[in-house]
């Protein structure tokens, strides 16, 4: 276990909704970094929070927003779903200055 | 951005054999080279990492081997369990200010009794 959860475990959308995804971190670690892995691929970096501010952004487009709270917890916010949204989401917490990423669940979105 | 391939993306062994996964990047300035196992319905689990200045690490049955000429990695798994049976995924990192690995597309490891 690592001390990492998600919540929800698993979701289901129709087109155009929106969607909240929740994770909380283990204590301590100061970073989140966010993961969109469709079937069958690789986790692709979404983006990562560093002290409640963006520190880094992969190529996923603005309606795919974040949050991170002062107890290190944080939310991935999806506007405007579309189909290919369709994927597994994970979270990884991190200490800044370490490397080791220590990954949620994840949550399982569908969109219909 | 970093170029990350994986092979093979499938890999059958017998119960005992060993199995090596190799990873290739592009990025030079890489300099932490992590292996994950996902189990199915689970998130990646980190399994062993290596830093770009050792050549090697061993822990137990795994060993990760590092060439930063050639610019790649391999993972080593030794006496394969059935258990090991998962999806490998090799995810090095380009430095810079944050953390962003990026994955390869995963190696599906079957261990049969």
């Amino acid at each position: 276990e690592t001390g990492v959860t998600q919540s929800p475990t698993h979701l289901i959308k129709t087109r155009g909704q929106q969607v909240t995804l929740r994770c909380s971190s283990q204590s301590g670690h100061n970073t989140v970094s966010w993961y969109q892995q469709a079937l069958g691929q690789g986790p692709q970096f979404i983006f990562q929070y560093y002290r409640e501010e963006e520190n880094g952004r992969g190529n996923f487009p603005p309606r795919f927003s974040g949050l991170q709270f002062p107890n290190y917890s944080s939310e991935l916010n999806v506007n405007a779903l579309e189909l290919d949204d369709s994927a597994l989401y994970l979270c990884a917490s991190i200490i800044q200055g370490a490397h080791e990423q220590f990954f949620g669940p994840g949550t399982r979105l569908t969109v219909l | 951005g970093e170029n990350v391939e994986q092979h093979p993306s499938t890999l059958s062994v017998q119960e005992g054999d060993s199995a090596v996964i190799k990873c290739t990047y592009s990025d030079s300035a890489s300099n932490y080279f992590p292996w994950y196992k996902q189990e199915l319905g689970k998130g990646p689990q980190l399994i062993i990492d290596i830093r770009s200045n050792v050549g090697e690490k061993k822990d137990q049955r795994i060993a990760v081997t590092l060439n930063k000429t050639a610019k790649h990695f391999s993972l080593h798994i030794t006496e394969t369990q059935p258990e090991d049976s998962a999806v490998y995924f090799c995810a090095p990192w380009g430095g810079g200010s944050n953390y962003k690995l990026t994955f390869g597309k995963g190696t599906l490891l079957t261990v049969n009794p």
